[in-house]
């Protein structure tokens, strides 16, 4: 079956940076795109930005741009979303979420990790 | 730009329809096809119930559906049930390669 795993929470300082890695399993990774999505404490969903299928292009938010790296490793089957010179603002929940369809850009998701808990704080 | 328009609130009793509507602009809802709507119970992952404005992925109850009329995309729930308490977000595609989604909408049924 599909799985998205998720690292562990973490605790960072601000200005500091946060790598959050997403493993993938029970699908051919190559084929479909992930996206990430955060969710700040009692707030909404926000996009954050996608890496497409083998083809590998990538668009961000443009609240995240120069800020946001988004990278996979098709030997493991991981993705990963790193997010620079992080401010209190960036405490939230972070999402993976796999794009429905195939050779596809990933904007309809129907499986997601489990979330990764980003705590900034001094 | 901004996310799409969600009411904040809607509530039903046990039985009853409601409709939770979303609203975007003529860049996103009014240009494309592709609408989807989530789910999310406290302290889970969003779960997927309708996409492409209309279409239900397999698994979601058909008490689920979806419409979209000019830049208003709507989910409708008939015969709400408990489990249906729930944060609904609605999410479109936009002209500017990006990805909105709306502000959240909790349901509850009394």
């Amino acid at each position: 079956q599909v799985q998205l795993v998720q690292s562990g929470g973490e605790v960072k300082k601000p200005g500091a940076s946060v790598q959050v890695s997403c493993k993938a399993s029970g699908y051919n990774f190559s084929a479909y795109g992930i996206s990430w999505v955060r969710q700040a404490p009692g707030q909404g969903l926000e996009w954050m930005g996608w890496i497409s299928d083998h083809r590998r292009d990538r668009q961000f938010s443009q609240n995240l741009q120069g800020r946001l790296t988004m990278t996979t490793d098709t030997s493991t089957s991981t993705a990963y979303m790193e997010l620079r010179s992080l401010t209190s603002d960036d405490t939230a929940v972070y999402f993976c979420a796999r794009g429905l369809y195939k050779w596809e850009l990933p904007i309809d998701f129907d499986y997601w990790g489990q979330g990764t808990l980003v705590t900034v704080s001094s | 730009q901004s996310a799409l328009t969600q009411p904040a609130s809607v509530s039903g009793s046990p039985g009853q329809s409601i409709t939770i509507s979303c609203t975007g602009t003529s860049s996103d809802i009014g240009s494309y096809n592709y609408v989807s709507w989530y789910q999310q119970h406290p302290g889970k992952a969003p779960k997927l119930m309708v996409y492409d404005v209309a279409n239900r992925p397999s698994g979601v109850s058909n008490r689920f559906s979806g419409s979209k009329s000019g830049n208003t995309a709507s989910l409708t729930i008939s015969g709400l049930q408990a489990e249906d308490e729930a944060d609904y977000y609605c999410s479109s595609y936009s002209s500017i390669n990006t990805l909105w989604f709306g502000g959240g909408t909790r349901l509850s049924v009394l």
